[in-house]
């Protein structure tokens, strides 16, 4: 078992609706999660971080926080041909990040 | 641009050759870590710096592979005998905190 698992994808979305991505660990001792947005090509960059049970929402992003399920997810609200980019998910181990391989999402016009 | 920066964007070389990329990290970030990633894959750890401290190395990383970070500000990844199997983009990221990382563009290494 990876210790991020995310769905590969790809995870195709029509423009202005919601895209919902997930990500599952396997540490229950890991107290931070972080989504990272990939565009092709480029670097990942950081677009929100949860520490605690519960919702965070920063513009149309909302991430969602289950440690009893150990699961966190990215929600994308009225989403944008822009949107367009792999997400990956990661968590907080020893002061490094383990990564998941991401989930490709396609936002269709 | 108070960014990570990676040199060179781009590198081409043949098997058995010597290669070496450079990063200069956000100035104040103290912690700097190298990854590599391959398509469709997240990113795999490589080695971390903590000022220039080299504190964590992949078991999964050959001999071939060394890294530096001498005064603790820009780093170095040297990729001895290169092989077909290091291409790969080459990722270098920093952060004050250990947990939220700044990456710069990277080096897509491609080994013929």
């Amino acid at each position: 078992q990876k210790e991020v698992e995310q769905n590969s994808g790809p995870l195709s979305v029509p423009e202005g609706a919601i895209a919902s991505l997930n990500c599952t660990y396997s540490d229950r001792g890991s107290q931070s999660f972080f989504w990272y947005r990939q565009y092709s090509g480029k670097s990942p960059e950081l677009i929100m971080s949860i520490y605690s049970n519960g919702d965070k929402e920063d513009g149309r992003f909302t991430a969602q926080l289950n440690k009893a399920s150990q699961y966190v997810s990215l929600l994308i609200r009225d989403s944008q041909p822009s949107d367009s980019a792999t997400y990956l998910c990661a968590v907080s181990k020893n002061y490094q990040l383990i990564w998941g391989a991401g989930t490709k999402l396609i936002i269709k016009p | 641009d108070t960014g990570v920066s990676q040199n060179p964007r781009h590198k081409i070389t043949k098997r058995g050759q010597n290669v070496t990329f450079r990063c200069d990290p956000i100035s104040e970030h103290n912690r700097l870590y190298w990854y590599r990633q391959t398509l469709g894959q997240g990113p795999e750890f490589l080695t971390y710096f903590q000022n220039e401290a080299q504190l964590e190395k992949s078991r999964l990383l050959s001999d071939r592979f060394s890294a530096e970070r001498p005064k603790g500000s820009f780093s170095t990844l040297e990729i001895q005998r290169t092989e077909q199997g290091d291409s790969a983009m080459y990722l270098c990221a920093s952060s004050d905190t250990g947990e939220k990382l700044f990456f710069g563009s990277g080096t897509q290494l491609s080994v013929l």
